[in-house]
């Protein structure tokens, strides 16, 4: 079956530490999506990338990066520059407008 | 920017009632607009969508929502709840031609009680 794949489920870094979330995708999607969600906040836009080689920040881009050398693969890489990376990193991918989002199972990262 | 008005953070029903979810939205355009479930430390679920197509809409597990433009609101129901609804429920909403972006609300806790 299609889907988007998350790893790890659960990540810990200490202080000064640059860790990638991986999302993978066997759905043929050209759009991915990095969301992170805290708890009253909803989902907030880090980062998206519409085709191979470009992407673009969404409203929270600081302290992120991303690739996307790949159609299947979109790796987010939370730096050091990241003040309050604890939070639960979504991963999500679409084929066109308006169909909506098929979402991965998460990644939970813990600043220690 | 659009934005998206979830009224109500937390909702309790007892089990049998009828479940009413709120979200409103701000767009100049008629957006797009998405119903989305969320189960403890999961992805998010696509219940239903509206897609300027039928405005009233059907989706999984016996939900619906309604687009009202006039009101800006595009609410979800189910007229009978159940034990397996307790969840946090998420209103989307995207402008056509905006890239498909989604801009979610701030989620609507549901909890359901014998």
């Amino acid at each position: 079956d299609g889907g988007i794949t998350q790893s790890p489920k659960y990540l810990f870094r200490k202080e000064g530490q640059n860790v990638t979330l991986s999302c993978e995708q066997n759905l043929n999607h050209d759009a991915m999506y990095w969301y992170r969600q805290d708890p009253g906040q909803g989902l907030r836009l880090i980062y998206y990338s519409q085709i191979v080689n470009d992407f673009q920040k969404g409203d929270i881009a600081e302290g992120y990066s991303v690739s996307r050398e790949k159609k299947e693969s979109f790796p987010l890489t939370v730096t050091s520059a990241q003040k309050n990376p604890t939070a639960f990193y979504l991963c999500a991918s679409t084929r066109q407008e308006g169909y909506g989002y098929t979402f991965g199972s998460g990644t939970r990262l813990t600043v220690v | 920017a659009q934005s998206v008005t979830q009224l109500g953070s937390h909702v309790s029903v007892s089990e049998g009632a009828l479940v009413l979810l709120r979200c409103n939205y701000s767009s100049s355009v008629p957006p797009y607009l998405f119903w989305y479930v969320q189960y403890p430390n999961q992805g998010l679920q696509l219940l239903l969508k509206y897609t300027s197509a039928a405005t009233l809409v059907k989706g999984i597990n016996g939900f619906e929502a309604e687009f009202k433009k006039s009101e800006t609101s595009f609410h979800l129901t189910k007229p009978s709840a159940h034990m397996r609804d307790a969840a946090e429920y998420f209103c989307a909403v995207s402008d056509p031609g905006g890239g498909n972006k989604l801009t979610f609300g701030t989620g609507t806790q549901l909890k359901v009680e014998l």
